[in-house]
């Protein structure tokens, strides 16, 4: 059974850093690319970034580049989301997300951040 | 940036009831469209992906279609269980981008 299971979400003043993990098991991690997707509450769904397999391409939405880091450790099955420079518009729930004909298959149960003085 | 239109912004249906919710994207995004199912407080559930392309344990009520630049998920019969949020994905260009959602109700 596929699980993602999300972590290192809580409450982080503006300007300040956040790492999200992702930790994955019940299928070869390796073999797939990986996303994050966020949603604000009460609003609609955003995609943040993506990984390919084995971690040498990064794709990232305009807002946050520059300020956050997607990697990877496949040796660990864990997907990471560095986040740096965070701004109250960053308040979401966190999800992690396995790629699937340029879809997001299976999903974690989401990991919480709020950006807040 | 791909833009996803999607209607209507909410529905109510009957039980039984055949319901469909459309998207329209700005550009020719070539069959990369999935479409997915939040319910409160839960994480979206993959249900249609490639446009027509029914996910594994999803019930066969559920379909999709379209191609180029219009897609629309079929509900065949409404149940209870379908109530929620529904929206949909384009996956041909980065960045990755959504519909704005439908919000699915029993009449």
């Amino acid at each position: 059974e596929v699980q993602l299971v999300e972590s290192g979400g809580g409450l982080v003043q503006p300007g300040r850093s956040l790492k999200l993990s992702c930790a994955a098991s019940g299928f070869t991690f390796s073999n797939y690319g990986m996303h994050w997707i966020r949603q604000a509450p009460t609003k609609g769904l955003e995609w943040v970034a993506s990984i390919s397999p084995s971690g040498g391409s990064t794709y990232y939405r305009d807002s946050v580049k520059g300020r956050f880091t997607i990697s990877r450790d496949n040796a660990k099955s864990t997907l990471y989301l560095q986040m740096d420079s965070l701004r109250s518009e960053d308040t979401a729930t966190y999800y992690c997300a396995t790629d699937y004909y340029s879809s997001f298959a299976y999903w974690g149960q989401g990991t919480l951040v709020t950006v807040s003085s | 940036d791909i833009q996803m239109t999607q209607s209507p912004a909410s529905l109510s249906a009957s039980l039984g009831e055949t319901i469909s919710i459309e998207c329209r994207a700005s550009e020719d995004i070539y069959s990369n469209l999935a479409w997915y199912q939040q319910k409160s407080g839960k994480s979206p559930q993959l249900l249609i992906y490639a446009a027509n392309r029914l996910q594994d344990g999803v019930p066969s009520r559920f379909s999709g279609s379209g191609s180029g630049t219009q897609y629309s998920l079929k509900i065949s019969g409404m149940q209870p269980e379908d109530e929620g949020d529904y929206f949909c994905l384009q996956g041909s260009k980065f960045p990755l981008t959504f519909g704005s959602g439908t919000k699915l109700e029993i009449k």
